[in-house]
């Protein structure tokens, strides 16, 4: 079956400092790949999305490059914010499914 | 509009009550779903409808009883639940069920506690 694997957390940054995430899939045929962030007390929120190879999904300084030949989707951001303090789902979904397969989540701190 | 709405935000409930989550999405979604998140955890898939009708029930307890009453309306109903059923219940739409680039729009969630 479909399954994503996300590296464990938590991670723990200081400002402006560089951020990556990796992530990685497993899936038949051509999933489409996501990125979500939950802030605390909140739902999620779709960050970006690649629906197939060699996209790049980007979004508020965030980006992540849908990569067949790793199977990986691993989120970059090149300077974080302490706004950026947020669990981080990779998540994916497959044509004909209804199901998003999702990561356990990356809980990132970003100190000021 | 893009919001998916979700009331109560925060609800106590004792294991006797009967009580019912309500969400609310008007992008003309045709796939609606609800999901349950303990702490520290990606959220768990509950039931999905699509086009009003119960296309998946991932072998969800009976105490818990969803309702599609329109193509807008999402309904949680609940009764008689455990506190191990205390999290963050989510709901969720997306334009089509199988939709392969579709993203799903989540609500921010009711706060739920059993006592």
């Amino acid at each position: 079956g479909n399954s994503v694997t996300q590296m464990e957390g938590p991670v723990t940054l200081s400002e402006e400092a560089f951020l990556t995430i990796n992530c990685t899939y497993t899936a038949t045929g051509y999933p489409s790949l996501f990125w979500y962030v939950q802030y605390p007390g909140e739902g999620l929120q779709l960050l970006l999305k690649a629906t197939k190879a060699d996209d790049k999904g980007s979004n508020k300084g965030f980006e992540a490059t849908y990569r067949k030949e790793t199977t990986s989707f691993h989120l970059e951001k090149g300077s974080v914010q302490v706004s950026d303090s947020a669990v981080y789902f990779c998540a994916l979904t497959q044509g004909g499914s209804e199901k998003l397969v999702f990561g356990k989540g990356t809980k990132l701190t970003v100190n000021p | 509009d893009t919001e998916v709405t979700q009331t109560p935000k925060h609800l106590v409930m004792g294991m006797t009550n009967k009580k019912s989550l309500k969400c609310e999405q008007h992008m003309g979604h045709r796939a609606m779903y609800w999901y349950k998140q303990k702490a520290k955890k990606p959220p768990e898939l509950m039931f999905v409808y699509s086009y009003e009708k119960l296309s998946i029930n991932e072998s969800v307890p009976s105490r818990f009883s969803p309702e599609c009453p329109n193509s807008s309306l999402l309904n949680l109903h609940l009764h008689a639940l455990q506190p191990e059923d205390s999290a963050l219940y989510l709901c969720a739409s997306t334009p089509v069920a199988g939709g392969p680039m579709d993203e799903q729009y989540f609500g921010p969630g009711t706060r739920l506690t059993v006592t």
